[in-house]
């Protein structure tokens, strides 16, 4: 069965130093999104991509982040000067459809920021 | 006030007994989606629903769109169902998910 995966499973930086987290989302599927769990709290959603660019983000989803799909196969999350507070789990999702569509989830990146 | 309240947050069960877990929201939503969330971290999509009922195993969800209410049933529950169960909605006009804090399932044997 077809998955969604994401590379490392696990990234330790230092603060201020640039991240590049990395997915490779089901072939068929047209939309992805970047979601990330502060360790003990709920998903919050980052932002959704479609059509080489950004449909939606969150407040979150600040200056310091950016999406690309720099290939036909993967799907970067990058975070130009990390943050204590960008410690977290980040996954990555796709989905077929726009809208009210189920969504599919990688394993996620614990990514720790010291 | 979070968008998303599920009830209970913790959940201890002796195996074999029939779990229910709730998911109550107050934003107009296109659908739902029920989630499980394993212990080393990876979400795992059970259900994805808009109205009535689906069933998958020992997995059933509902959804009560008029009272902004979904329920997650597992029959016959066994140790491996514990996890962390997560609701979630597509908020009408938008691509994202909003979530629910959890609800953390332990099956005892």
């Amino acid at each position: 069965e077809p998955e969604v995966t994401q590379t490392p499973s696990h990234q330790v930086t230092q603060m201020g130093q640039e991240v590049i987290l990395r997915c490779v989302p089901i072939s068929n599927h047209l939309y992805f999104y970047w979601y990330r769990q502060i360790l003990g709290q709920k998903v919050e959603f980052l932002v959704s991509f479609y059509n080489n660019e950004i449909s939606e983000k969150s407040e979150i989803f600040d200056d310091q982040f950016s999406v690309e799909r720099p290939d036909g196969s993967n799907f970067t999350l990058k975070i130009r000067s990390t943050k204590l507070e960008d410690s977290a789990m980040y996954f990555c999702a796709s989905g077929r459809n726009s809208g009210d569509n189920e969504q599919f989830f990688g394993p996620g990146t614990r990514l720790t920021v010291l | 006030k979070n968008e998303v309240e599920q009830s209970p947050q913790n959940l201890t069960a002796q195996e074999g007994e029939f779990i229910t877990i709730n998911c109550s929201y107050s934003v107009g939503i296109s659908a739902l989606h029920w989630l499980q969330q394993h212990p080393g971290g990876g979400i795992v999509s059970l259900f994805m629903l808009s109205s009535g009922k689906k069933k998958h195993g020992r997995l059933i969800a509902t959804i009560n769109i008029q009272e902004k209410h979904s329920s997650l049933h597992i029959t016959a529950s066994h140790p491996r169902d514990s996890a962390v169960y997560i609701c979630a909605v597509f908020q009408g006009g938008s691509e994202k998910l909003v979530f629910g804090k959890g609800t953390k399932l332990t099956v005892n044997p």
